[in-house]
């Protein structure tokens, strides 16, 4: 058990409508980011989330935002889907340490648009 | 922004020799260079990195080598065992707040 779990791990949705994925970080961790992995290709990065404020922020629209809880615990909004983002979503914790380190992984969250 | 190229997209060996999967970065402000493996269906897992102020790192079957100089870095697996099989990522973190820009991966195939 690493610690990072994310919920649900499957979702169907129809074009347009809204979605929240949600992550819980691993005990210690006070950074979460979000990754969309699309199939047979490497993890994009979408936003990153520390001390409750994003972070840093990757090649994806407004329709894409987050949150952050006090507990360190994140959400993943996605507005007015689209087919192109049926993936994998990938929920990451880390801790700032003042130096770089691994993320520990989430198990993802299947999304489906159709 | 960082871009990670990395190659090959797929590889097969058999199994007891060695695989090594390469890849370039182009931020020379990347200072951390994991590499994850993800088996099919499954979360990727860290298995091992390397730091700006390293050469080379093992740990057991695996090493990785960095030339900061050249901005590549490489994955060495040695004496390949079937459960060897996945799909393995090369990463490179830039900026203070640790984006990590993931490689293309390498489906790496061990025949038994």
């Amino acid at each position: 058990e690493t610690g990072v779990t994310q919920s649900p791990t499957h979702l169907i949705k129809t074009r347009g409508q809204q979605v929240t994925l949600r992550c819980s970080s691993q005990s210690g961790h006070n950074t979460v980011s979000w990754y969309q992995q699309a199939l047979g290709q490497g993890p994009q990065f979408i936003f990153q989330y520390y001390r409750e404020e994003e972070n840093g922020r990757g090649n994806f629209p407004p329709r894409f935002s987050g949150l952050q809880f006090p507990n360190y615990s994140s959400e993943l909004n996605v507005n007015a889907l689209e087919l192109d983002d049926s993936a994998l979503y990938l929920c990451a914790s880390s801790s700032v340490t003042g130096g770089s380190g691994g993320y520990t992984f989430g198990s993802g969250t299947r999304l489906t648009v159709v | 922004g960082e871009n990670v190229e990395q190659h090959p997209s797929t590889l097969s060996v058999q199994e007891g020799d060695s695989a090594v999967i390469k890849c370039t970065y182009s931020d020379s402000a990347s200072n951390y260079f994991p590499w994850y493996k993800q088996e099919l269906g499954k979360r990727p897992q860290l298995i091992i990195d390397i730091r700006s102020n390293v050469g080379e790192k093992k740990d057991q079957r695996i090493a990785v080598t960095l030339n900061k100089t050249a901005k590549h870095f490489s994955l060495h697996i040695t004496e390949t065992q079937p459960e060897d099989s996945a799909v393995y990522f090369c990463a490179a973190t830039s900026g203070g707040y640790q984006k990590v820009t993931f490689g293309t991966g390498t489906k790496l195939q061990v025949i038994p």
